[in-house]
């Protein structure tokens, strides 16, 4: 299977920041990769598909880059509502998620 | 406006199995390349994809869960069935279900999701 490492684990951050989240896959997977961002007690919310593609209605300060093995999720200006935790998932091979990583407000 | 609603126990006891139901609107599961997967989330741990199938009744599952897993359909009912047997307490999450995007194998939107129990 392949297993997907998503750094760091968690970050604090304040309003205004740019925040960078890095997944690695063990294997290459192309640009099969997702990010989703995940609320308390909500369900997780499609962000980034095909490694850089928003998905409609994302705000444009979220981005993503990568292919193969190293990707990132880039919040260009934190903003209030971006606290939560994001998860990144590959569709190469079946499906893994990542470990997740938790935004915090510094 | 697409939606998903899962439904099921929220508490199983040891060895039973478990069966949930995921109800679709506002997409037929007829529909060329459409899916739904099973996804869950023991609590404040990371998500875990559990299987998927399509409208061509194309079905995948977890590898370290394949032999627990059965998922099915009833494109009739707009239902997406998933059983799990041998329930066990570290089975205890939140499960979800997810309809697959038609270009790639991400997930939009999801349901709610439903709190399931493993305890004597």
């Amino acid at each position: 299977d392949i297993q997907m490492t998503q750094s760091p684990s968690s970050v604090s951050a304040s309003v205004g920041d740019r925040v960078t989240i890095t997944c690695r896959a063990s294997q290459g997977i192309s640009s099969w990769l997702a990010w989703y961002q995940q609320k308390p007690g909500k369900a997780p919310k499609l962000l980034i598909y095909a490694a850089s593609s928003l998905q409609s209605g994302v705000p444009s300060r979220f981005s993503g880059s990568g292919s193969g093995t190293d990707f990132t999720l880039t919040i260009s200006s934190l903003q209030p509502e971006d606290f939560a935790t994001y998860y990144c998932q590959q569709a190469n091979t079946l499906i893994t998620f990542g470990g997740g990583t938790k935004v915090e407000i510094k | 406006q697409v939606t998903l609603k899962e439904s099921g126990p929220v508490l199983v006891k040891p060895t039973e199995t478990l069966t949930l139901t995921c109800t679709v609107s506002g997409f037929s599961l007829s529909n060329a390349r459409m899916g739904v997967s099973w996804i869950r989330q023991p609590p404040g741990k990371a998500l875990e994809w559990l299987a998927h199938i399509f409208s061509n009744d194309e079905k995948s599952y977890s590898t370290s869960l394949k032999s627990r897993l059965t998922i099915s359909k009833d494109t009739s009912k707009s239902q997406v069935v998933l059983t799990m047997t041998n329930m066990d307490p570290v089975d205890t999450a939140t499960y979800y279900c997810a309809r697959i995007a038609a270009a790639g194998d991400w997930f939009d939107p999801w349901g709610q999701g439903t709190l399931v129990t493993v305890s004597s």
